[in-house]
């Protein structure tokens, strides 16, 4: 079975300062890895998503993400945080496995940007 | 850019009622996925439907069942509600194969009383 982990709650940090917030994921094959962002009463909207070759994934709004196989990790990171960041992370997984074209999604991470 | 349309946005039913969600995917979209979020819950995916088939099934109740028409939009149609039915309705979709990333609709509230 596939599945993702996502360790926190909830992510505090200043705007300006960088942000990371972490996945981990567990699949048989080889993983395809999404971040999405979810605003209140809003639907998921697509950041960015690992397929294959280079390890950092570049996304929407600043933000990337470091596939890291041998740690199977896939932590959303940006630099320099914006107030507008704050919202619900959920990361999430799928394989290529016919039939497994659905997503799996961890608990989501709430991300607080103060001022 | 075209993006997936869901209807209603807001739905209000009585425990043991029926109710039907609508989805538009985004056009030249062939796949089509339902997922339900609970209060403070991650998204679950319930079914999926690829060229007007199911393609994939997962924790949809039988009271629940689905359905992909030949213009490509779907329906999600739910039965004898039950106030546990009380969640956020996604629709998305996507084009066939695992690379494509998935594209939500803004969803439907349904609150059962």
């Amino acid at each position: 079975a596939q599945s993702v982990a996502q360790p926190e709650d909830q992510v505090n940090v200043a705007e300006g300062n960088p942000l990371t917030v972490k996945c981990t994921y567990s699949v048989s094959g080889n993983p395809y890895l999404f971040w999405y962002v979810q605003y209140p009463n809003r639907g998921l909207q697509f950041l960015l998503k690992y397929i294959t070759g280079d390890n950092l994934v570049k996304g929407s709004y600043g933000f990337e993400a470091e596939f890291n196989k041998s740690q199977t990790s896939f932590h959303l990171k940006k630099p320099s945080a914006l107030v507008s960041d704050s919202a619900l992370y959920f990361c999430a997984v799928r394989t290529m496995n016919t039939g497994f074209q659905k997503l799996v999604f961890g608990t989501g991470t709430r991300l607080l940007v103060s001022p | 850019a075209a993006g997936v349309i869901q209807s209603p946005r807001h739905l209000i039913k009585e425990k043991r009622e029926t109710a039907t969600l609508k989805c538009y995917p985004i056009p030249r979209h062939d796949t089509v996925y339902w997922y339900q979020q609970g209060p403070g819950q991650d998204p679950q995916f319930l079914i999926s439907f690829y060229e007007k088939m199911q393609s994939d099934k997962g924790s949809i109740p039988d009271r629940f069942s689905a359905q992909q028409f030949s213009d490509y939009h779907s329906e999600l149609n739910m039965s004898s509600l039950e106030l546990g039915d009380s969640a956020l309705y996604f629709c998305a979709s996507s084009l066939s194969g695992s690379v494509y990333e998935q594209f939500f609709g803004p969803g439907t509230r349904l609150t059962v009383l």
